[in-house]
């Protein structure tokens, strides 16, 4: 089961900041918490990932709360093209293999013209 | 650099017949996922390859389905004999280190 919980659905005007919780209060030290996207029926797009410090990249930015049982992605400035489903993934990663992804339902953004 | 690929795109098949479905990883990734969404359910892990040996096979349905990765490089999934259930979307990723690159997937439907 997914150990992550997000709103199912949020809508946000194009060119604002899109804002995506993520609640996972159970996450552990060492795991790791991941975004994805799925646009449309696409494969999951990879989108950015951290474990306690905040992380930028292209795409967008990473908020992790100082006690780590909450997220939050940001997209800077949200496009017609970011609507999709975006997965919250707590994930392990071991010297021992890389875990498998456990995806939830996601929360469905429609960026607004 | 080529991304994940998969083959076919879309396969339509009756009840009881055959499929094979191909997944071509990001060259020199030695990790390589099977995953697959079924109808109004949520994405499922399905198995885990590295190189050519499966680390992890936990999300195999049932007997019916058989994934190989003959020589660490591509891999298969054959569903035999498929049923209707087996309707969804599958999905293959790779990996060099953590993180998971996915392909657009095969889209599997079961008459």
């Amino acid at each position: 089961d997914a150990k992550t919980t997000q709103p199912p659905s949020m809508d946000c005007a194009e060119g604002r900041a899109a804002n995506l919780p993520c609640n996972h209060s159970t996450i552990s030290g060492n795991e790791y918490v991941y975004w994805y996207r799925q646009i449309h029926s696409q494969g999951p797009q990879y989108i950015i990932h951290g474990l306690k410090n905040n992380e930028t990249n292209e795409m967008a930015s990473l908020i992790i709360t100082e006690d780590r049982k909450s997220s939050t992605l940001i997209l800077p400035h949200a496009t017609l093209r970011d609507t999709a489903v975006y997965y919250c993934i707590v994930r392990l990663i071991s010297n021992f293999g890389n875990e498998k992804l456990t995806f939830g339902t996601g929360t469905r953004l429609t960026i607004i013209p | 650099e080529a991304g994940v690929t998969q083959f076919p795109s879309h396969s339509v098949i009756e009840k009881g017949q055959t499929v094979t479905l191909r997944c071509d990883p990001i060259s020199g990734h030695d990790n390589l996922y099977w995953y697959r969404r079924v109808m109004g359910k949520e994405i499922k892990f399905l198995l885990h390859f590295v190189k050519e040996s499966k680390q992890d096979e936990s999300g195999m349905p049932n007997n019916r389905f058989l994934a190989e990765r003959t020589g660490g490089t591509y891999s298969t999934l054959k569903v035999q004999p498929a049923e209707l259930e087996d309707s969804g979307v599958y999905f293959c990723a790779s990996s060099l280190k953590e993180t998971q690159y996915f392909g657009p997937g095969t889209r599997l439907l079961v008459l």
